[in-house]
């Protein structure tokens, strides 16, 4: 079966620091793996998407993931983070053969000034 | 654009009342996804609707249901409410059925008492 693990509840930051949210992930067949974030009291809201091509991917606000199949990983980056930044991330697969997608438990972030 | 609009934001039931929640997606996307966020958790599969049929169930039991009408909006309905079914509702639309890139709303709170 499918399945996305966040190995970190919680990730500190200082501001200005590169952040990195980890996620692994188990799939059969190809990978389509996807990061949200979730701001207090709202919905999820896309960052980026991994399909197919470059392991690199970049996303909205920054962001960008690093798909690395050897270690079945796909890591959430950003070069500089800021204090509005800090949310609840998710980690994603959509599971193969079927229409549903495999959320993560959550990441907590905080990037303190 | 509007994006994914959800109704109610929030609502209050009792043990064993039913309820319905509604969701409008983003205009020309023709796909809706149901999602159970239990606080602390990552989202949970319910249902995916594309072009007015059901695409994909996931583990919930018979009490819940749903339907995708002509106009592309989807209601979720859920029966004999219970204190379990307290969570975070959350409905998502997606150009195309394999969803690669959901848009979520903002979700409808659901408190059983």
């Amino acid at each position: 079966a499918q399945s996305v693990a966040q190995p970190e509840d919680q990730v500190n930051v200082a501001e200005g620091n590169p952040l990195t949210v980890k996620c692994t992930y188990s799939v059969s067949g190809n990978p389509y793996l996807f990061w949200y974030v979730q701001y207090p009291n709202r919905g999820l809201q896309f960052l980026l998407k991994y399909i197919t091509g470059d392991n690199l991917v970049k996303g909205s606000y920054g962001f960008e993931a690093e798909f690395n199949k050897s270690q079945t990983s796909f890591h959430l980056k950003k070069p500089s983070a800021l204090v509005s930044d800090s949310a609840l991330y998710f980690c994603a697969v959509r599971d193969s053969g079927t229409y549903k997608y495999i959320f993560g438990t959550g990441t907590r972030l905080k990037v303190l000034a | 654009d509007a994006g994914v609009t959800q109704s109610p934001t929030h609502l209050i039931k009792t043990r064993g009342q039913q309820v319905t929640l509604r969701c409008s997606p983003i205009s020309g996307h023709k796909s809706v996804s149901w999602y159970q966020q239990v606080l602390g958790q990552g989202p949970q599969f319910i249902f995916q609707y594309y072009e007015k049929e059901e695409r994909g169930r996931g583990n919930f039991p018979d009490r819940f249901s749903a339907r995708q009408f002509p106009n592309y909006s989807s209601e979720l309905n859920v029966n004999a409410l219970l204190l379990g079914d307290s969570a975070l509702y959350l409905c998502a639309s997606s150009t195309d059925s394999y969803n690669y890139g959901y848009t979520f709303g903002s979700g409808t709170r659901l408190t059983v008492v």
